[in-house]
């Protein structure tokens, strides 16, 4: 348990479905981390956020919208999502931003399905 | 550019014995940190050992070990007295100074433990 949260653990929705990710940090952290973690490739970072502020969009498509409404929480939006968009999502937090030491916390990961 | 290269995509080890995870990195930055995670089948990514470009010493932490040749620009994880437990990806991971926001992932290794 590493005190990083996620829900749902396992989503299955078609292209066009909306549906949100959430990810819940009880650590006291305020930088806030998506990752996708597809088949057979490295860990691709999605977007940042440092005390809810947005301060890296890694050229993220639009149908992934990114929410931070505290420094607790992070969503991430799906709308017309496509197959290949089929991953494992993971959210990570780390005390802050700055810093070379500080590992990130993992959460479990949302196994996302696109039919 | 950063860059993060994991060689050995699957490994095969005796239990009890000893083994060594390939990493090796490529960074203009002149001082940076090196990660290794584990993820288990789970998915959840599991933060193991930190090694400090700086740091005079090798990290270790348990029974885990971090084999840092600087010049050679290599961490390799040394996993001491393997463990039927120890089956999982390993990833290699490292920030920068000069983007100390995010950390770039190797591609993993997927390490089996035989009984």
């Amino acid at each position: 348990e590493t005190g990083v949260t996620q829900t749902p653990r396992h989503l299955v929705m078609g292209m066009t479905n909306k549906k949100s990710l959430k990810c819940e940090q009880h650590l006291g952290h305020n930088a806030m981390y998506w990752y996708k973690q597809s088949a057979k490739k490295p860990l691709e970072l999605m977007f940042v956020y440092n005390f809810k502020e947005q301060t890296e969009n890694n050229s993220v498509p639009s149908r992934f919208s990114p929410e931070c409404p505290n420094s607790s929480h992070l969503f991430l939006h799906l709308h017309t999502l496509q197959p290949e968009d089929s991953a494992l999502y993971l959210c990570a937090s780390r005390p802050g931003t700055s810093g070379m030491a500080n590992e990130q916390f993992f959460g479990p990961g949302t196994r996302l399905t696109v039919l | 550019a950063q860059k993060i290269t994991q060689t050995q995509p699957g490994m095969f080890v005796q239990e009890k014995e000893a083994v060594t995870l390939d990493c090796t990195y490529d960074t203009s930055d002149p001082s940076y940190g090196l990660f290794w995670y584990k993820q288990p089948s789970s998915g959840e990514m599991i933060f193991l050992i930190y090694q400090g470009s700086y740091d005079q010493q090798n990290a270790t932490e348990g029974r885990y070990s971090l084999n840092f040749q600087k010049a050679r620009k290599s961490a390799n994880l040394v996993i001491s007295a393997s463990q039927l437990g120890d089956s999982a990806m390993y990833f290699c991971a490292m920030r920068g100074h000069s983007s100390a926001s995010k950390i770039i992932f190797g591609s993993g290794t997927r390490l089996s433990i035989r009984p």
